[in-house]
């Protein structure tokens, strides 16, 4: 069966900080991969997405980037963290298919 | 890009009685019309699913009704009990299997 997994689980970083959220996934090849952020008491803004290795898209324009260096790995980075990053870090597989699996999420805060 | 809403935001039920949320959208593309439970600091959950050829869906005290001309589809709860107080958010999926979350319901079963 499929799992997926992200580190850390929570993290506590200071303004200006770089960021590095890990994502990866078991049990099958060549999802489609996804990075979520829900700010306190929000929904789910979708933040980008890779249909394959080194394909990245982009849904909002900000200071994160995302790369996929290996078929079922997924990163999302920051070079300096604001305020505003701070929320909840979702991953999100499919297989091709219309459902969405999410990973266990990390939370973000920052100082 | 779609445009979704939830309502109520916020809903109150006392345990066994049922609870109804609705979600309308913008985009008539969408064809996948998901509902996802989320518990505080968890995941988000897909709980039922039901696509543009079915009207409706029922898996045991939930169920899902779409109307498509309409452009809503609602997530229906019976008997609710304590355990289904959470976040409920709707995501209709349109082209490029990309879901659009709505703003969340929060449902509280009180007893």
């Amino acid at each position: 069966s499929q799992t997926i997994h992200q580190w850390p689980a929570t993290l506590v970083q200071p303004v200006g900080s770089p960021l590095s959220l890990e994502c990866t996934v078991e049990g099958t090849s060549n999802p489609n991969l996804y990075w979520y952020r829900q700010a306190a008491g929000r929904g789910l803004q979708l933040l980008f997405y890779s249909v394959g290795i080194g394909q990245i898209s982009s849904e909002v324009p900000q200071n994160l980037s995302a790369s996929r260096p290996q078929d079922r790995q997924f990163i999302l980075s920051s070079k300096k963290l604001l305020l505003s990053d701070s929320g909840f870090y979702l991953c999100a597989w499919d297989d091709g298919g219309d459902t969405q699996y999410f990973g266990p999420g990390t939370r973000l805060t920052v100082l | 890009g779609e445009n979704v809403e939830q309502h109520p935001s916020t809903l109150s039920v006392q345990e066994g009685d049922s609870a109804v949320i609705k979600c309308t959208y913008s985009d008539s593309a969408s064809n996948y019309f998901p509902w996802y439970k989320q518990e505080l600091g968890k995941r988000p959950q897909l709980i039922i699913d039901i696509r543009s050829n079915v009207g409706e869906k029922k898996d045991q005290r939930i169920a899902v009704t779409l109307n498509k001309t309409a452009k809503h589809f609602s997530l229906h709860i019976t008997e609710t009990q304590p355990e289904d107080s959470a976040v409920y958010f709707c995501a209709p999926t349109g082209t490029a299997s990309k879901l659009t979350f709505g703003t969340g319901t929060r449902l509280q079963v009180t007893l």
